[in-house]
C-alpha cells in the first residue's frame, strides 16, 4: 500500500547544476500536483496535471518544468538549480473532487 | 479561490476537545471546505471536508455555519499526535482540484 512516492528524499546540488523529482502513484488517479514548501510557510503550488500527457501551471511555476507521460508518474525538473530553489517539495495525487494524498516529500538543497 | 483566515496558534489540553476556527467570508457557492493537517514537516494529511452541512467521519466534525462564511474544525478528544499545523483551505468544485494553502493554524496538545 505505497500511496505516492517521492524520490529521492534527500539532495544537494550545486548551483547551475540540473535534476529530477520522480513521483509516482499507485492509486489510479488522474490527477497530480508538485508543491513547495518553504521554512514557516504553507504549501505553494508549481505545477499540476489533470491527465496523462497534460500539465498546467500553478503558482510558482518559474524555473521548474514537468512531465506527465505516464499517468502514475509526474517529474518535476530543475534546469539549472538556484539557491532560491532550496525547499522541500511535495507531491500529491487524486481523482477529480476528491482529498489529494501526499507524498513524504524531497527536501532539496541548493549551495 | 477564496482566502481564508485562521488563528496562527492555538493550546488545547489533551483529551479535551480542539476548536479550530476558520474564517472564510468570500466563499462561493461551488466552493468546498477542507481540512488537512500536517505533522512535523510530513506530507499534509487530509482530515475532511464539506459543502454546507455539518460532516463527521472518524477523526474529527467540521462544523459550517449556515451562511459558509466561517467553520470549525473539531476534534473531540485531542491527543499529543494531534499537534499539528492546520490547513482550512476552500476549493472550487471542477478546477483541477488546486489547493491554496494559507499559513494554517498550530496547534499544540499539552499534556
Amino acid at each position: 500500500n505505497a500511496g505516492v512516492t517521492q524520490t529521492p528524499k534527500f539532495r544537494v546540488l550545486k548551483t547551475g547544476q540540473s535534476m529530477t523529482l520522480l513521483c509516482a502513484q499507485d492509486m489510479n488517479h488522474e490527477y497530480m500536483y508538485w508543491y513547495r514548501q518553504d521554512p514557516g510557510m504553507g504549501l505553494r503550488l508549481i505545477h499540476y496535471s489533470v491527465g496523462e500527457g497534460t500539465t498546467a501551471k500553478g503558482e510558482v511555476p518559474d524555473g521548474y518544468n514537468v512531465s506527465r507521460l505516464k499517468k502514475q508518474n509526474f517529474l518535476l525538473g530543475l534546469e539549472s538549480a538556484a539557491p532560491s530553489q532550496t525547499s522541500v517539495y511535495f507531491c500529491a495525487s487524486s481523482n477529480p473532487n476528491q482529498p489529494q494524498h501526499f507524498g513524504d516529500g524531497t527536501r532539496l538543497s541548493i549551495l | 479561490d477564496a482566502k481564508t483566515t485562521q488563528p496562527t496558534s492555538m493550546d488545547c489540553a489533551e483529551g479535551r476537545a480542539a476548536n479550530l476556527p476558520c474564517n472564510h467570508s468570500t466563499i462561493s457557492g461551488n466552493e468546498y471546505v477542507y481540512w488537512y493537517r500536517q505533522i512535523h514537516s510530513q506530507g499534509p494529511q487530509y482530515i475532511i471536508h464539506g459543502l454546507k452541512n455539518n460532516e463527521t467521519n472518524e477523526m474529527a466534525s467540521l462544523i459550517i455555519t449556515e451562511d459558509r462564511k466561517s467553520s470549525t474544525l473539531i476534534l473531540p478528544h485531542a491527543t499529543l499526535r494531534d499537534t499539528a499545523v492546520y490547513y482550512c483551505i476552500v476549493r472550487a468544485y471542477n478546477q483541477g482540484g488546486k489547493l491554496i494553502f494559507g499559513q494554517g493554524t498550530e496547534l499544540s496538545v499539552k499534556p
